[in-house]
């Protein structure tokens, strides 16, 4: 089974619906992490976790908001879909310290129409 | 603040001949660098990281890479390009709050 599981793997939704990426691991990791991925710009920090009490924004945190549910389990919502959240939502995890890689799950390619 | 910079978007090499993926990084101390490969319809993977241990890092998949202070650079090569080396490949900074910051990508592209 993969460490990092994100659902669904695919979504196609329409502008001003609500919408709900879940990201799961079994990693046992502290810290937490979305991101979404458009071409040409590689991966952009939307928020991240360090634990279940600590929710952080990243570099693009507008239009989102994130819910750390449990250690394994942390959710992103887009609470009005607009087309320009169109993209490939990341989450990742990683122990503590400076030198943990960080693991990422397969990623949900999310379409707003 | 820390940034990297990867300065081809796309390489385009011949199946069995050296590949190098260029980048540039900043920061005002000692960085952690990565460098993390996607394959198609994939996640990533991490190819190697830069610890300050040595600053040539052997990766897997016989990749591996360089780290000049003086140059400010932390370029990927590979001596010999297989044709299942063809994914897109970022080079990462850590900041000084554990965050990531990704390089834009180069599209590695081998030709048979």
């Amino acid at each position: 089974d993969a460490d990092v599981t994100q659902t669904p793997r695919n979504r196609i939704t329409k502008t001003g619906k609500r919408i709900m990426l879940e990201c799961s691991q079994t990693k046992g990791h502290d810290r937490m992490y979305w991101y979404r991925q458009d071409p040409g710009l590689g991966l952009r920090l939307i928020y991240y976790s360090f634990d279940v009490k600590d929710i952080n924004k990243g570099e693009i945190s507008d239009g989102y908001s994130v819910s750390r549910q449990a250690q394994a389990k942390f959710s992103l919502s887009l609470e009005s879909a607009i087309p320009n959240q169109t993209a490939l939502y990341f989450c990742a995890t990683s122990g503590p310290g400076s030198y943990n890689e960080q693991f990422f799950g397969p990623g949900t390619r999310l379409t707003v129409l | 603040a820390q940034s990297v910079t990867q300065l081809d978007s796309h390489v385009s090499v011949s199946e069995g001949t050296p590949v190098l993926l260029r980048c540039n990084y900043s920061s005002s101390y000692s960085p952690s660098l990565f460098w993390y490969v996607q394959h198609p319809n994939k996640g990533l993977q991490l190819l190697l990281k830069y610890t300050s241990a040595a600053t040539l890092v052997k990766g897997i998949n016989g990749f591996e890479a360089e780290f000049k202070k003086s140059e400010t650079s932390f370029h990927l090569t590979k001596p010999s390009a297989h044709m299942s080396d063809a994914a897109e490949y970022f080079c990462v900074v850590m900041d000084s709050s554990y965050k990531l910051i990704f390089g834009s990508g180069t599209r590695l592209l081998v030709r048979p």
